[in-house]
């Protein structure tokens, strides 16, 4: 399965909201229900961290500004009111194949 | 808590193998899926292999078939990867990562530290 993030950089103001989108080339709904899409944030130099499990599912500790959409092949990572430290790589995996597949990644940088 | 701490950076020469480990602590070893990740200098995530260490088959991503192999010591509870026949092409930082929930489809929860591995003449 082949994911397309979208876009490969953003530019944003803190306090502002960001938006980045990811495609996948088949379906992630799982026949158990469940649609399997994750989203995670590498911050520089660190190991990435799952934000988003289950294409909109917070994970513990991660804040509310951070929240998912999404179903099927199309999926959306929002940033409500973007702070400072939410700068790094965002990452969306999806493992529904055996073989799991990450998309390229958005960098979020602030202006 | 969940914890995965890795080994120490490598530096190998083309054509040798290197083997990284995964010591887990926090959670039941077994019942977890265990993820191998690779990240090239200033590149993407790409993912490598996974198994199950109370007794799955592995998955391997087709790129590394033949090259890459996933064992466990279920005593110490740790996880190792071995690559071999190393190119110059596979310096990168490898991941270790544990699932979210205990069956195959599950995604990547949480990460170890990383091992950067050099190769280089």
């Amino acid at each position: 399965i082949v994911m397309t993030q979208t876009p490969l950089s953003l530019s944003v103001t803190p306090g502002q909201s960001a938006s980045m989108s990811c495609k996948s080339s088949q379906s992630l709904l799982h026949s158990d229900g469940r649609t399997y899409l994750y989203w995670y944030l590498q911050k520089p130099g660190q190991s990435p961290q799952l934000l988003i499990y289950e294409a909109s599912n917070r994970f513990s500790g991660v804040p509310a500004r951070f929240s998912g959409s999404g179903s099927g092949t199309d999926f959306t990572l929002k940033i409500s009111r973007v702070e400072a430290e939410d700068i790094g790589i965002y990452y969306c995996m999806q493992s529904i194949q055996l073989s799991v597949t990450f998309g390229q990644g958005t960098k979020v940088e602030i202006k | 808590q969940v914890q995965l701490v890795q080994s120490g950076a490598e530096v190998k020469k083309p054509g040798a193998s290197v083997k990284i480990s995964c010591k887990t602590s926090g959670y039941s070893f077994t019942s977890y899926y265990i993820h191998w990740v690779r990240q090239a200098p200033g590149q993407g995530l790409e993912w490598m292999a996974k198994f199950k260490p109370g007794g799955d088959t592995p998955t391997y991503a087709q790129k590394f078939q033949g090259r890459v192999t996933v064992t466990k010591d279920t005593t110490t509870t740790t996880a190792y990867i071995e690559l071999s026949s190393l190119k110059s092409e596979d310096t990168a930082i490898y991941y270790c990562a544990k699932t979210l929930d205990y069956f195959d489809v599950s995604g990547i929860a949480f990460w170890g530290q990383g091992t950067l591995v050099i190769v280089s003449s």
